[in-house]
């Protein structure tokens, strides 16, 4: 059975960092890309960022809103990705969701329960 | 940035009714299009995908159609488990963006 678990959310203040973890499970991990989305309370979806699989360079892409401060990464040998937010502000407050990388013309099939990241002081 | 716009933001109906859902994306997007449907607390589940493929295990009374820049999702009689909001979600090209959400409250 696919599963992912997000973890690694927290209340942190601004200007500092956190990093998210996306754990899986039931599927070969090197072989899909992962994507990270986030969810502001009361707010409609927002896709944070992109990786693609090994095979691919592993190359990333990031939504406007966090480009530059945020980074995602993957370890295939712990089936593993990584949010990596640096500079945090107030509005990154949000629910974090990990996603795999859907097959067959799907953008992503299955998603991780997220992670609340409050950023407040 | 394609911008993609939902409309209605809200929608009141009962069981069994017709429900139709549009998007609108702001240039062409070919049939990358995706249809959530997220119930409070919960992560977002993928009904369909380009723009009109059912995702397994998804009722039948789902569907989606494209026309040009606009898409539709339609549930043919509305049961229950459907009152919950849905999200478009455009994957032609990065970033990808989601339309504003549509929430499907009960008459």
């Amino acid at each position: 059975e696919v599963q992912l678990v997000d973890s690694g959310g927290g209340l942190v203040k601004p200007g500092r960092s956190l990093r998210l973890s996306c754990t899986a499970s039931g599927f070969t991990f090197g072989d899909y890309s992962m994507s990270w989305f986030r969810q502001a309370p009361g707010k409609g979806l927002e896709w944070v960022g992109f990786i693609r699989k090994k095979a691919y360079g592993a190359t990333t892409e990031y939504a406007a809103s966090v480009k530059g401060r945020f980074t995602i990464s993957r370890d295939d040998s712990k089936s593993i990705a990584y949010l990596q937010m640096n500079s945090l502000k107030t509005e990154d407050t949000a629910v974090y969701y990990c996603t795999r990388g859907g097959l067959s013309g799907k953008p992503v099939d299955y998603w991780g329960q997220g992670t609340l990241v409050t950023v407040s002081s | 940035d394609i911008q993609m716009t939902q409309s209605p933001s809200t929608l009141s109906a009962s069981v069994g009714d017709r429900v139709t859902i549009t998007c609108r994306a702001s240039q062409s997007i070919s049939s990358w299009l995706a249809w959530y449907q997220q119930k409070p607390g919960k992560a977002p589940k993928l009904l369909i995908y380009k723009a009109s493929s059912l995702e397994s295990g998804v009722p039948s009374r789902f569907s989606g159609s494209e026309s040009g820049t606009e898409f539709t999702l339609t549930i043919s009689s509305l049961q229950p488990d459907d009152f919950a909001t849905y999200y478009c979600q455009q994957y032609n090209s990065f970033p990808w963006t989601f339309g504003q959400g549509t929430k499907v409250e009960i008459k």
